[in-house]
């Protein structure tokens, strides 16, 4: 049973360029969770989606990220334009049911901003 | 919400001996998760203790948890050094908008 999907795995790009993160969740769950990890900040939650629709947008860090679930098994976090403050890890995480249940992770996006 | 609160952050255990890491949190909960990373890779889930429970187990992992004091631990018995990782705790309050908010965990070390 394939867990959560995270593309891609690693991705480097130049400051000022667009950058789209894509995780697919596991069938069947109807939560999906956006996190960012550094080693300052530790483990931070951008946004949370349940049943395709927005609950939680408060972690968003600035207009220049944005957030889509157009349907239950695909989102995408875009970061337009990119920083150098944006390198981090980024995972993605799905649900059963809402927010407070068991989370499933994928493996994660290392962003480099150049 | 509520982010619980891992003590200590870091600790460095001999291989086969017992690790325990605690956690704290403010306020009532219908439950409380445990999840564990590896270094550069996500989190895993390791087990829930719900609030009318006391004492949970799951291999060589025991979790305990006193509501009165608002507070849990976690055991590991026999570390091996694939336990080496970070271990978070998460209480949740079960609200239907309810999130986990991770804290920033323990670090965990196992000497060969």
């Amino acid at each position: 049973d394939a867990g959560v999907i995270q593309s891609p795995r690693h991705e480097v790009t130049e400051m000022g360029q667009e950058v789209t993160l894509r995780c697919k969740p596991i069938s069947g769950h109807n939560s999906l969770f956006w996190y960012r990890q550094t080693m300052m900040r530790g483990l931070e939650l951008l946004i949370y989606f349940n049943n395709n629709v927005p609950i939680d947008d408060s972690g968003m860090p600035e207009d220049r990220f944005s957030a889509k679930m157009p349907n239950a098994s695909f989102s995408t976090l875009k970061i337009q334009p990119s920083e150098p403050r944006d390198s981090a890890v980024y995972f993605c995480a799905s649900s059963l049911r809402s927010g407070s249940d068991t989370q499933y992770f994928g493996p994660g996006t290392r962003l480099t901003v150049l | 919400s509520q982010q619980g609160e891992e003590d200590p952050q870091a600790l460095s255990i001999q291989e086969g001996e017992n690790a325990t890491m605690n956690c704290s949190y403010k306020t009532s909960i219908n439950n409380l998760q445990w999840y564990r990373q590896n270094s550069g890779r996500g989190l895993v889930h390791l087990i829930l203790i719900r609030s009318n429970e006391r004492e949970k187990h799951s291999g060589r992992l025991r979790v305990t948890l006193d509501t009165s004091k608002k507070s849990s631990s976690l055991l590991i018995t026999a570390s091996r050094a694939a336990d080496t990782a970070s271990y978070f705790c998460a209480p949740v309050l079960g609200n239907r908008d309810d999130k986990i908010i991770f804290g920033k965990g323990t670090r965990l070390h196992i000497l060969p």
